[in-house]
């Protein structure tokens, strides 16, 4: 019954750092994302993967890159952390037609 | 410049009252659209969704509403609960099969008054 899990719920880097969010979805879909939620903006994907081995680039994928080794995980990793990066971050997974299911949420700082 | 406009930043409406949202958008490909649902700490839930042969799909409470020649879809929540209060978001995709690539509005929060 866990759906779409994220880890951590919180963290702080400072400008340079890098670090992975963690993301696991338990129900066999195909598709997985990853968007990031700033006030008045909405949702912007920043990369997905339609399958293990194949991923692609979203609306804002500078400074973020993804892997997709198995169907269950799609870590996003930040290589050098920056103060434009503070947003909160959402991981998606779903089948072809496009009902997200969603976890939630990584809120991130960075000073 | 943003594909899909939610111009309501909010919404505040009476216990029992209808609920209307409201969402436009530019890109003439997109031809399936979503509504998700937001809670504070909690991620988007999906709600309703429209693909561009229908006009009207409805589920329970909620019925959305798709004008393709102007470019615009409402939600409409009748009546209206304190659990609807929320963020409501609306969302396109270039095809119903375009998995997760979506293009969402910047929201409008909503609140139903007891």
């Amino acid at each position: 019954n866990a759906g779409v899990t994220q880890t951590p719920k919180f963290q702080v880097l400072k400008t340079g750092q890098s670090m992975t969010l963690q993301c696991a979805q338990d129900m066999n879909h195909e598709y997985m994302s990853w968007y990031r939620q700033d006030p008045g903006m909405g949702l912007r994907l920043i990369h997905y993967s339609v399958g293990a081995g194949i991923t692609d680039q979203g609306e804002v994928p500078n400074g973020y890159n993804v892997s997709r080794s198995t169907t269950e995980d799609f870590p996003l990793r930040l290589l050098s952390a920056a103060p434009s990066q503070t947003s909160v971050y959402f991981c998606a997974s779903s089948f072809r037609d496009g009902k997200l299911f969603f976890g939630s949420g990584t809120q991130l700082s960075v000073l | 410049d943003q594909q899909v406009k939610q111009n309501s930043p909010s919404l505040s409406v009476q216990e029992g009252r209808i609920s209307i949202l409201n969402c436009d958008y530019t890109n003439s490909m997109f031809d399936y659209f979503l509504w998700y649902k937001k809670y504070p700490a909690e991620g988007p839930t999906f709600l309703i969704s429209i693909s561009s042969i229908k006009d009207k799909n409805e589920d329970g409470r909620f019925t959305v509403f798709l004008n393709k020649s102007a470019k615009h879809l409402s939600l409409h929540i009748v009546p209206s609960q304190p659990g609807d209060s929320a963020v409501y978001f609306c969302a396109a995709s270039a095809g119903e099969a375009a998995g997760n690539k979506l293009t969402f509005g910047g929201g409008t929060r909503v609140l139903v008054k007891p």
